[in-house]
């Protein structure tokens, strides 16, 4: 599986974009780049998948660039309630095998204060 | 409809003991993952059932098992309990192929 490498943490401000870039140099030509957002003692909710380009749902945004070496997760205008734990997953099927297991990484620790 | 269920909420245990720990899948899952949690080692992979059959396994020692039902329902069982084992156990269902994961609340334990 692709290694990926995130930012440790970030901080923002209720109202303002945020952006979070995740590297991923030897994504393989099947594999897919998945977001997850995690609250505090709660498991993680899938939020956005992509293969390229750009995919957008309702509650954000994903950028992927045509060399898909990296990948970036926009949410627009966060509030106190995006404070979260951010994860990037690379592989075929949600990071993972077609069973379900999935491979986190440290995660990206965001921070919206008021 | 319901989402992914973990029983119970909260456990302690005593080093030595074991647990038993149980998930109920969102109905029409048959796929099922178990994951821990800790805050040194981020969220680690323990094992994947589909089907009543482990399909994959992390790497843990052989006192953390599971099985699965045949009606999806999956449990995890952790023998000669150590005081590392303390950790957020969660469980993921999905369907076979489909991208989307979902988690439940997890089972918090702590060994004391």
């Amino acid at each position: 599986l692709a290694k990926t490498t995130q930012p440790i943490s970030m901080d923002s401000y209720e109202g303002q974009e945020v952006n979070i870039t995740c590297s991923h140099n030897n994504i393989a030509t099947n594999d897919y780049i998945t977001w997850y957002q995690q609250f505090p003692s709660q498991g993680p909710r899938f939020i956005i998948q992509g293969y390229k380009t750009k995919v957008t749902n309702e509650v954000a945004s994903l950028f992927i660039p045509a060399d898909r070496k990296s990948s970036t997760l926009s949410l627009p205008r966060v509030s106190l309630s995006d404070t979260a734990v951010y994860y990037c997953l690379v592989g075929a099927n949600a990071g993972g095998t077609s069973y379900g297991k999935l491979t986190f990484g440290q995660g990206t620790i965001l921070t919206v204060h008021p | 409809k319901a989402g992914v269920t973990q029983t119970p909420r909260y456990l302690i245990k005593t080093r030595g003991q074991q647990v038993t720990l149980s998930c109920s899948p969102i109905s029409g899952h048959r796929s099922v993952s178990w994951y821990q949690q800790t805050p040194g080692q981020g969220l680690q992979f323990l094992f994947e059932y589909f089907s009543e059959t482990q399909r994959n396994k992390g790497n843990f020692p052989g006192r953390f098992s599971g099985r699965q039902f045949s009606n999806s329902r999956s449990e995890m069982n952790v023998s000669t309990l150590e005081l590392g084992d303390s950790a957020l156990y969660l469980c993921a269902s999905k369907v076979l192929g489909l991208t989307e994961a979902f988690f439940g609340q997890g089972t918090r334990l702590t060994v004391v």
